[in-house]
């Protein structure tokens, strides 16, 4: 089983400041990794989509960049609307897994 | 828009069954595959089971293997999970979801097993 590591668990952000989260694969996924935000009590939503491509609608201030085993979700400028859980998941292999959720909170 | 709604939620008991349902609209929904994946409140995402477009390939989680069972019909742009011989630990939310990327999710609906 892929085992994604995401780290941070948490970070405290004030607005306008720049945030980079990073998701390790226990092996290589190619690009077959995307990025989600959760806010609570809502359903999560696809903010990039194979390591580095947009998903229509976000804004473009969410990046994401890698391959293999190393990738990287940047949120640049963060808005107070930003404040969620962000989880990386992986599609190369089955089972299919997810990380365990990086928490961004707005100081 | 797309959209997807879950349904068939609720309280079982250990043991029991339940079928889950998810509508989707405003979309090709033959042309996607489909997915499950659950969340416990308060705790992280579990990919639980995937079904292609023309249900050709299946696949589940360990957890569920053999207890679950997802299906489709186009006819009805629906998808389905027959849940049996449900266990505590599988209480959660359960989203459906589009596509290899999960690009759209339904917002859930809450399975509690507990007698």
């Amino acid at each position: 089983e892929i085992v994604l590591t995401q780290s941070p668990d948490f970070q405290s952000v004030t607005p306008k400041e720049n945030v980079t989260i990073t998701c390790r694969a226990s092996q290589s996924i190619d690009t077959f990794l995307h990025w989600y935000q959760q806010k609570p009590d809502q359903s999560p939503k696809l903010l990039i989509k194979y390591a580095s491509q947009s998903f229509s609608g976000v804004p473009s201030r969410f990046s994401g960049s890698g391959s293999g085993t190393d990738f990287t979700l940047s949120i640049n400028s963060l808005e107070a609307g930003d404040a969620a859980t962000y989880y990386c998941h992986q599609n190369r292999f089955l089972p299919f897994t997810f990380g365990p959720g990086t928490k961004v909170d707005i100081k | 828009e797309v959209q997807l709604v879950e349904s068939g939620g609720g309280l079982v008991q250990p043991g029991g069954s339940l079928r889950l349902s998810c509508a989707a609209s405003g979309f090709s929904f033959n042309d996607y595959s489909m997915n499950w994946v659950r969340q416990v409140p308060g705790r992280g995402l579990e990919w639980v089971s995937t079904i292609s477009s023309s249900s050709s390939n299946i696949y589940y989680a360990d957890s569920v293997k053999g207890r679950f069972t997802i299906s489709r019909d186009n006819a009805k742009s629906s998808v389905f999970l027959q849940m049996n011989n449900l266990r505590a630990d599988d209480t959660a939310v359960y989203y459906c979801a589009r596509e290899s990327a999960y690009d759209f999710w339904g917002r859930g609906t809450l399975v509690t097993v507990s007698s």
